[in-house]
């Protein structure tokens, strides 16, 4: 069965600072990756997929992740983040078109 | 194109009471998915359904949580009774049939056992 490890809860950064929110995750089986994000008192949108193809995945807001399967990682990053990106941050994964797998979460907190 | 429909958003009900919660999918969306998410967790699935049938439901607590989806469209998810650790917030997602790429999110009904 797979599973999805984010290795940090919290994740406070200043703004204009660039940022990594990191992604584990294990399945026997090829999959799929994604990233989602959680503002408050909203449900998940997704960021940014990776099904095939290239390892470098941009998404939306100006984020990009990288898939790295001898590492078994879809890390997340920004070269610049702003206030409007503080949200909590949900990687998942999925065996074909089956159920996602979270993460529990990191909560980015950008700092003035 | 018209997103996922939650409701209620919020709810407040006592312990041992009953609650249930109304999902109405994008349309021609075939796979539904119930997720459980609680406070400062990830979401993890209650159940999931392909149309009318369920595809799987093994983390649904099924002593007290019910689900169906009659017509393969709208969901409704049921508690009978609540228990305080039930306080959640309940995410319906919808998805193509077959498709690995996104689910689609409502935005969640949050509830408060008291």
């Amino acid at each position: 069965a797979q599973s999805v490890t984010q290795l940090d809860s919290q994740v406070p950064v200043f703004e204009e600072a660039p940022v990594e929110l990191r992604c584990n995750y294990s399945s026997s089986v090829s999959v799929y990756l994604f990233w989602y994000v959680q503002y408050p008192n909203q449900g998940l949108q997704l960021l940014l997929k990776y099904l095939s193809g290239s390892t470098l995945v941009k998404g939306i807001n100006g984020f990009e992740a990288e898939f790295n399967k001898s590492q078994t990682s879809f890390h997340l990053r920004k070269p610049s983040v702003h206030i409007s990106d503080t949200a909590e941050y949900f990687c998942a994964v999925s065996e074909g078109a089956q159920k996602l797998v979270f993460g529990q979460g990191t909560r980015l907190t950008i700092n003035p | 194109e018209a997103g996922v429909a939650q409701s209620p958003r919020y709810k407040i009900i006592e312990k041992r009471q009953s609650v249930a919660f109304w999902c109405n999918p994008i349309s021609g969306h075939a796979t539904l998915y119930w997720y459980q998410q609680i406070l400062g967790q990830g979401p993890k699935l209650l159940i999931q359904f392909q149309n009318n049938g369920v595809v799987d439901d093994s983390q649904l607590p099924k002593d007290r949580f019910s689900a169906e989806r009659l017509k393969g469209v709208d969901s409704t998810l049921k508690i009978q009774p609540a228990k305080l650790e039930d306080s959640a917030v309940y995410l319906c997602a919808s998805r193509l049939m077959g498709d690995v790429s996104e689910a689609f999110f409502g935005q969640g009904t949050r509830l408060t056992v008291v």
